[in-house]
């Protein structure tokens, strides 16, 4: 069972450019989650989505979009990356869409120059 | 909004000693506690959560205790071994209908048992 798959693991881009981090889970699960983590500031919520079809606003949200077009795939894109936005991305999910126990894809590592 | 605070950032223990990880929270409507435990070049895993109608939980070496009025809780390892090592994180979110499942986490504590 592979349950949440993130790619790509590890990337180096140039400032300005556009990034697509890509997250499919074959749990059937209803909500998922992207957090960013950074030393010393724990894991912080981007965006999630409750359900197919529906998005929402996380703690730190801005330069980053999300499109949760099926259950499985939930692909967050930086438009325009800036250095600020260097960090370990992590994608969640949950069963339910109220929330509960949340499973974690391995991580994709970005740095941006 | 919710914010967390967890304190220590590091804790070094001996093996066989304990180990206690607190957290703190803003947000009284907050009903939903878990801990994670994050190994090296992983993901973060559940080990052990509460809710907010129970004080404490027992699962084997870890218990995780909460004291709704002054919004804390605590993981604490007993008996620690080295495969304990790692990063320990709380979180919060409130539960039930209006909830949108959304975690928030506290800043995160480095666990390291020496043999």
């Amino acid at each position: 069972i592979a349950g949440i798959t993130q790619a790509p693991t590890s990337q180096i881009l140039a400032a300005g450019r556009r990034m697509t981090l890509r997250c499919t889970q074959d749990m059937r699960h209803n909500a998922m989650y992207w957090y960013r983590q950074d030393l010393g500031l724990g894991l912080r919520l981007i965006h999630y989505s409750n359900t197919a079809g529906t998005t929402g606003k996380g703690e730190v949200p801005d330069g980053y979009s999300v499109s949760r077009a099926n259950t499985d795939d939930f692909p967050l894109t930086l438009a325009s990356a800036v250095p600020s936005q260097t960090s370990v991305y992590f994608c969640a999910s949950s069963a339910a869409s109220t929330g509960g126990e949340l499973f974690f894809g391995e991580g994709s590592r970005l740095t941006v120059l | 909004g919710e914010n967390v605070e967890q304190h220590p950032s590091t804790l070094s223990v001996q093996e066989g000693d304990s180990a206690v990880i607190k957290c703190t929270y803003s947000d009284s409507a907050s009903n939903y506690f878990p801990w994670y435990k994050q190994e090296l070049g992983k993901g973060p895993q559940l080990i052990i959560d509460i809710r907010s109608n129970v004080g404490e939980k027992k699962d084997q070496r870890i218990a995780v205790t909460l004291n709704k009025t002054a919004k804390h809780f605590s993981l604490h390892i007993t008996e620690t071994q080295p495969e304990d090592s790692a990063v320990y994180f709380c979180a919060a979110s409130r539960g039930g209908s209006s909830n949108t499942g959304k975690l928030i986490f506290g800043q995160g504590t480095t666990l390291q048992v020496k043999p």
